[in-house]
């Protein structure tokens, strides 16, 4: 079985410029989360999709950040203009989870995408 | 807003001991916590899952308590080896409709030969 998979691996941009990851989540799983993890922290949740549809995205820097899941399949997180305190890694994450029981809400993450603000 | 705290950034222990991590929680009802595993450069690896009305958790050298009343979550390893060296997240999530998953700050734990 594929794993999650992203892209790119690695980024390097200037302060204020834009930039998007990509995620092609396990197949069938339902749930997508996409995390920012800082240097020495644990992940931080920005945007959980279930199916198609946003249900938690309470933490996320809405004037800068946009994320989607086009038929929900993949997705991609967005961020307009960068400052340099988004230097992190941004991880994607899948479940099969549904909602409603603790079955099946293992996340399976991808290796992130390290972004470096300069 | 809910807060997730491991005991301590960095746990070291002689190989062979058993190694105990902390995860307490507040501002926060879970339905059930994770452990998660995650080395240098890669993203976190699922563990264990333990619900609200379990007390203990096993898997081989792994194991788990929850105690809700606490707020507090207790992971051990026994046995431990070099290769359990890497940083370890617990993550508390809810039983509804979103399946909220919020991570902790981590420990990293390093086994010592």
């Amino acid at each position: 079985e594929a794993g999650v998979a992203q892209s790119p691996r690695y980024k390097i941009i200037e302060k204020r410029q834009s930039v998007a990851f990509w995620c092609n989540p396990i197949s069938g799983h339902a749930t997508l989360y996409w995390y920012q993890q800082i240097l020495g922290q644990g992940p931080k949740l920005l945007i959980q999709f279930q199916n198609n549809g946003v249900v938690d995205d309470s933490q996320l820097p809405k004037d800068r950040f946009s994320a989607e899941r086009l038929k929900g399949v993949d997705s991609t997180l967005k961020i307009q203009p960068a400052k340099l305190e988004d230097s992190a890694v941004y991880l994607c994450a899948s479940s099969l989870a549904r909602g409603g029981t603790p079955l099946n809400t293992e996340a399976f993450f991808g290796q992130g995408t390290r972004l470096t603000v300069v | 807003s809910q807060k997730i705290e491991q005991n301590s950034e960095a746990l070291n222990i002689q190989e062979g001991k058993t190694a105990t991590l902390t995860c307490n929680y507040t501002n926060y009802s879970p339905a059930y916590l994770q452990w998660y595993r995650q080395d240098p450069g890669r993203g976190p690896v699922f563990l264990l899952l333990i619900r609200e009305n379990e007390k203990e958790k096993r898997k081989e050298r792994l194991k788990v308590t929850f105690d809700t009343t606490l707020k507090q979550s207790l992971f051990h390893i026994t046995a431990s080896q070099p290769a359990d060296s890497a940083t370890y997240l617990c993550a508390l999530g809810k039983q509804t409709g979103a399946n909220n998953l919020f991570f902790g700050t981590g420990t990293r734990l390093t086994v010592i030969p």
